[in-house]
């Protein structure tokens, strides 16, 4: 099965830098995606990694070690617009169609 | 980019009644499309996978006849919550994959279901 852990919640400073931490246990990885979503909207794609390694799109930066299960997505030049939550989400393994999301991750950030 | 409608966006019902909700793929055709449930300050979970002309895939725990999914066209999929009662409320968000690399999700705006 999957399992995919992030922290529950998280604040940060307008103009900061905030690194938010995602595990996975999979029985075979086929990519990892970062979504945004503002309370009572739809989630947005934000990245993909299924490479070791950074994926950089602006202000915001993804990066995945295989081996490890982990990703993180890095947030730059916080604003606060960016207070939402991000869920970091695996495709299943025996459908590239299908995700299995994480916990999600509250950002809070504050002036 | 892709865009997804879900309709109704808000619905407020009576416990016992059914309450049917839409998902459509605006300017894309969608052979798959997923069904989630989302409680307040959680993350998304899956419900079923609604397979168009055939029949949905509902994951484990879901009720198949509590949640009925028909997917009729290549752009529709609806999600009839039968019978509902208060513990169905929550948000109801679709998606459907794009088929582009990196075949991201597009995710419908969610239904807010309340059953009083």
């Amino acid at each position: 099965g999957q399992n995919i852990d992030q922290p529950t919640e998280m604040t940060a400073t307008e103009g900061a830098i905030v690194q938010i931490n995602c595990t996975y246990q999979t029985s075979g990885f086929n990519g990892l995606f970062w979504y945004q979503q503002h309370a009572g909207e739809a989630p947005t794609f934000l990245s993909y990694n299924v490479l070791d390694g950074l994926e950089e799109k602006g202000r915001f930066s993804s990066f995945l070690s295989r081996s490890k299960g982990y990703s993180y997505l890095l947030l730059k030049e916080l604003q606060m617009k960016d207070s939402a939550s991000y869920l970091c989400a695996v495709r299943a393994p025996y459908n590239t169609d299908k995700l299995i999301f994480g916990t999600g991750t509250r950002l809070q950030v504050f002036p | 980019g892709a865009v997804v409608s879900q309709h109704p966006s808000r619905v407020i019902c009576k416990s016992g009644t059914s309450v049917k909700i839409e998902c459509r793929s605006l300017d894309f055709q969608a052979t798959t499309m997923f069904w989630y449930r989302q409680f307040p300050k959680k993350s998304l979970m899956l419900m079923a996978t609604s397979n168009e002309g055939s029949k949905a895939t509902y994951e484990q725990g879901v009720e198949k006849d509590k949640f009925l999914i028909n997917h009729a066209s290549l752009t529709l999929s609806t999600l009839t919550v039968t019978s509902a009662h208060p513990e169905d409320s929550s948000f109801y968000i679709c998606s459907a994959p794009t088929g582009k690399t990196p075949n991201e999700q597009f995710f419908g705006p969610g239904t807010r279901l309340t059953v009083l």
